[in-house]
This record gives C-alpha cells, sequence and structure tokens, in this order.
C-alpha cells in the first residue's frame, strides 16, 4: 500500500524558515518524480515544486523559485521541501504527491502539513 | 505560463443527475490533463489521467473528454459520495491547476 506521511509544519514568522519532509512507503520510491503542492486555506490548489527520481531535474513555480528548495534521499525514501524567506501568501497545506511517469499526473497524495506564516 | 479555467465554480445538483465540468487551457496541452476531487479536509484524489483514461479503482460513471485547450468531466448519475470540488490539471508544461468546482446538494 502506498503511503506518504508529510512533516514539518508549524507555525513560523514572516521571513523565517521551515523544512518539511515526507516519508514515502509501499513503492520504489527512487523510480519516481515527487511533487509538493499547496492549498491555501479555502483556496484551490497550486502545484509549487517537482523533483525527478535521480533528483538531477528540478522544477518550482514562479511563486516559490529562489526561496523554495526541494530534495530527496533516496537511500532513507524522504521528500523534502526547504522553505526560506516565508511570507504570509505561503501559508497553506502542503502535499507532497507521487508523479506518475513519465513525468505526468499525481497519482497518489499524502495527507498535507499545515504551514503557517504569521507573527 | 499556461492558465487553466474551469467552469462552473459552483454546479448545483441532485442524486442522479449527469453533471459536466468544462476546463479550457490557454494553449493547446495535447492530451496532457487530469481531474482529480476532493473532499473536505481530504487529500485530493485523481480520477482521470491523459483526459480520458479512468485511474485504477474510480467508478465508471466518471468519465473525460477533450483534446487541445477544450475538456470536460462528466459524471453520469451523480452518487452521493460524489458531492466535492474537482480540480482539473495540466501536465505538459510543468503543472497547473484550474480553480476549481464545487458540486453541492441541490
Amino acid at each position: 500500500e502506498v503511503q506518504l506521511l508529510e512533516s514539518g509544519g508549524g507555525l513560523v514568522q514572516p521571513g523565517g524558515s521551515l523544512r518539511l519532509s515526507c516519508a514515502a512507503s509501499g513503492f520504489t520510491f527512487d523510480n519516481y518524480a515527487m511533487s509538493w503542492v499547496r492549498q491555501a486555506p479555502g483556496k484551490g490548489l497550486e502545484w509549487v515544486s517537482t523533483i525527478s527520481a535521480t533528483g538531477i531535474s528540478i522544477y518550482y513555480a514562479g511563486s516559490v523559485k529562489g526561496r523554495f528548495t526541494i530534495s530527496r534521499d533516496n537511500s532513507k525514501n524522504t521528500l523534502f521541501l526547504q522553505m526560506n524567506s516565508l511570507r504570509a501568501e505561503d501559508t497553506a497545506v502542503y502535499y507532497c504527491a507521487k508523479v506518475a511517469p513519465p513525468l505526468a499526473a499525481l497519482d497518489f497524495w499524502g495527507q498535507g502539513t499545515l504551514v503557517t506564516v504569521s507573527s | 505560463d499556461i492558465q487553466m479555467t474551469q467552469s462552473p465554480s459552483t454546479l448545483s445538483a441532485s442524486v442522479g443527475d449527469r453533471v459536466t465540468i468544462t476546463c479550457r487551457a490557454s494553449q493547446s496541452i495535447s492530451s496532457w490533463l487530469a481531474w482529480y476531487q476532493q473532499k473536505p479536509g481530504k487529500a485530493p484524489k485523481l480520477l482521470i489521467y491523459k483526459a480520458s483514461s479512468l485511474e485504477s479503482g474510480v467508478p465508471s460513471r466518471f468519465s473525460g473528454s477533450g483534446s487541445g485547450t477544450e475538456f470536460s468531466l462528466t459524471i453520469s448519475s451523480l452518487q452521493p459520495d460524489d458531492f466535492a470540488t474537482y480540480y482539473c490539471q495540466q501536465y505538459n508544461s510543468y503543472w497547473t491547476f484550474g480553480q476549481g468546482t464545487k458540486v453541492e446538494v441541490k
């Protein structure tokens, strides 16, 4: 059974940093690209970032480029999102998701972790 | 960037109704389109990929069609479990979601 478990969310002040993790199980992690998607309270879904299976190819939404860094540790089946220079508008539930090959739909999602940026 | 526009934003329907949601891309995305269902407080669930392919385990009352810039999701006979918000997403160039369509009880 595929499982994705996000952690690391919480309350952070504007300008602060936070690192999210996503522990994967139930599939061969290093065979699949992975993504982060966020959802602000009461709003729609926004793609944030995607990393290829090997970690060589990385993609970011314009709203987070230069502030967020996606990475993965295939030896630990874990995906990360380092978030720096956080803003109020980054407040959202952050989901990690498995990407169907080759770089396609998001076929399985974790339950999400809430990040709140506020003073 | 490719923009995705869904209509309507809200749809009121009854159990047994045939429901159609449309999604328009700002430029051609071939068939690189997915549909997701999301219920309150839950993660999205993939329903349809490549515009018309049904994800494993998804009931056959869900179907997708379209190519290029115009797409639709149809629920042939709305069931109580189908009241939710639906999102389209393009993956032709990066990933972009539509703004969502809430299917509510009429």
